[in-house]
């Protein structure tokens, strides 16, 4: 069965450090990723997409950037965090989006 | 382009009580449609979708939603809350795109 992976679960950091959160599928090929975020009464934003290896799509001009080095592996990374980056990240995937998104479990950011 | 309104941030019904999140969709063609769940500090869980197979979907827990075409809506219900139930539920959609649109979501309060 598939399985995604997303870590760390909670992360507190300061002002200006680097960010790197990484998120992994297992059981499937080729899936579509996506990075979102939660901030307090804000709801999901989509920020970033890929349908493949080194294919990402931005979704909001912002701090942070993503990456696919490999089939099943989305990186989401910042050089240098604001206090405007904290919240809930959370990474999903999906083979076709007609048949939902698999959620992981989030990794609760804090930027101090 | 396809988007999702959910009526209400904020729903609180007493244990025992009929569930009813509402959720109206805006398409010019059939549309996909879906319900998530999430718990605190967790990421979001399916609970239902609809594919055009059957207007009326069950899901997990006891939830069901009607796809009313005529209203454009996709409510989704439950005849008896439980305590349980407390989580923030997001409607969504999709229209074989490669993105899911959220709603903003709602957030469902159980009074003992």
């Amino acid at each position: 069965s598939q399985t995604i992976h997303q870590w760390p679960a909670t992360l507190v950091q300061p002002v200006g450090s680097p960010l790197s959160l990484e998120c992994t599928v297992e059981g499937t090929s080729n899936p579509n990723l996506y990075w979102y975020r939660q901030a307090a009464g804000r709801g999901l934003q989509l920020l970033f997409y890929s349908v493949g290896i080194g294919q990402i799509s931005s979704e909001v001009p912002q701090n942070l950037s993503a990456s696919r080095p490999q089939d099943r592996q989305f990186i989401l990374s910042s050089k240098k965090l604001l206090l405007s980056d904290s919240g809930f990240y959370l990474c999903a995937w999906s083979t076709e989006p007609i048949y939902g998104y698999t959620f992981g479990s989030g990794t609760r950011l804090t930027v101090v | 382009a396809q988007s999702v309104t959910q009526l209400g941030s904020h729903v609180s019904v007493s244990e025992g009580a009929l569930v009813l999140l509402r959720c109206n969709y805006s398409s010019s063609v059939p549309p996909y449609l879906f319900w998530y769940v999430q718990y605190p500090n967790q990421g979001l869980q399916l609970l239902l979708k609809y594919t055009s197979a059957a207007t009326l979907v069950k899901g997990i827990n006891g939830f069901e939603a009607e796809f009313k075409k005529s209203e454009t809506s996709f409510h989704l219900t439950k005849p008896s809350a439980h305590m349980s139930d407390a989580a923030e539920y997001f409607c969504a959609v999709t229209l074989r795109d490669d993105k899911i649109i959220f709603g903003k979501g709602t957030r469902l309060h159980i009074l003992p």
